[in-house]
């Protein structure tokens, strides 16, 4: 079955440090690989994306995530976290197919905490 | 202005009854999607559409219809079958091959 997961529900980090979110998805083909936040009571706002090419992908707020064909993962990473990032963060694939409309699913979500 | 405009903010329905989401894009997207949110449990899928009076059904779709009759609107109704409503509701539309653009969502509750 297609599935998209993440494994932590909540991550911690100092301001400051390095942060990972992890993403691992489950789908045949060469699937489109999105992340997204969203802040309380809103909408999601798109991130960055992996489509092809490069496995380092560079998206908005100093955020990237590295692609890994083999281990199927889609990781999301910052240097250098920030307060302001706290956030909720969804890992996303665009599941291939020959239809004309893509099915996009999503993972459970991981709450992102910086600590001062 | 463009975007994605979903109504009402809140809705409340009672038991038995259908309620109808509102969602209108003026981004000229073809494709529009219905995801539901409860804690804990990300976004699920509902419906999705790739162009007018053609649609999909998601992975939870039970309890849930829509229609397409027009390229920028896309509502969703909850039906009496659909027996765990409450949850945030959220619209979204899509050019080709990119990313998705939500709208603010609706939070059904029940009475």
């Amino acid at each position: 079955a297609q599935s998209v997961a993440q494994p932590e529900d909540q991550v911690n980090v100092a301001e400051g440090n390095p942060l990972t979110v992890k993403c691992t998805y489950s789908v045949s083909g060469n699937p489109y690989l999105f992340w997204y936040v969203q802040y309380p009571n809103r909408g999601l706002q798109f991130l960055l994306k992996y489509i092809t090419g490069d496995n380092l992908v560079k998206g908005s707020y100093g955020f990237e995530a590295e692609f890994n064909k083999s281990q199927t993962s889609f990781h999301l990473k910052k240097p250098s976290a920030l307060v302001s990032d706290s956030a909720l963060y969804f890992c996303a694939v665009r599941v291939p197919g020959y239809s004309s409309a893509s099915k996009i699913i999503f993972g459970s979500g991981t709450r992102l905490s910086i600590r001062p | 202005d463009g975007g994605i405009t979903q109504s009402p903010k809140y809705l409340f329905r009672k038991e038995g009854q259908n309620v109808t989401l509102s969602c209108e894009q003026n981004l000229n997207h073809d494709a529009m999607y219905w995801y539901r949110q409860d804690p804990g449990q990300g976004l699920r899928l509902i419906y999705y559409s790739q162009i007018v009076n053609d649609f999909q059904k998601g992975d939870i779709a039970e309890g849930y219809s829509v229609s397409r009759e027009k390229k920028e609107s896309f509502p969703l109704t909850v039906t009496s079958a659909q027996k765990n409503p409450t949850a945030f509701y959220l619209c979204a539309s899509r050019p080709n091959g990119e990313k998705l653009f939500f709208g603010s969502g609706t939070q059904l509750s029940v009475l």
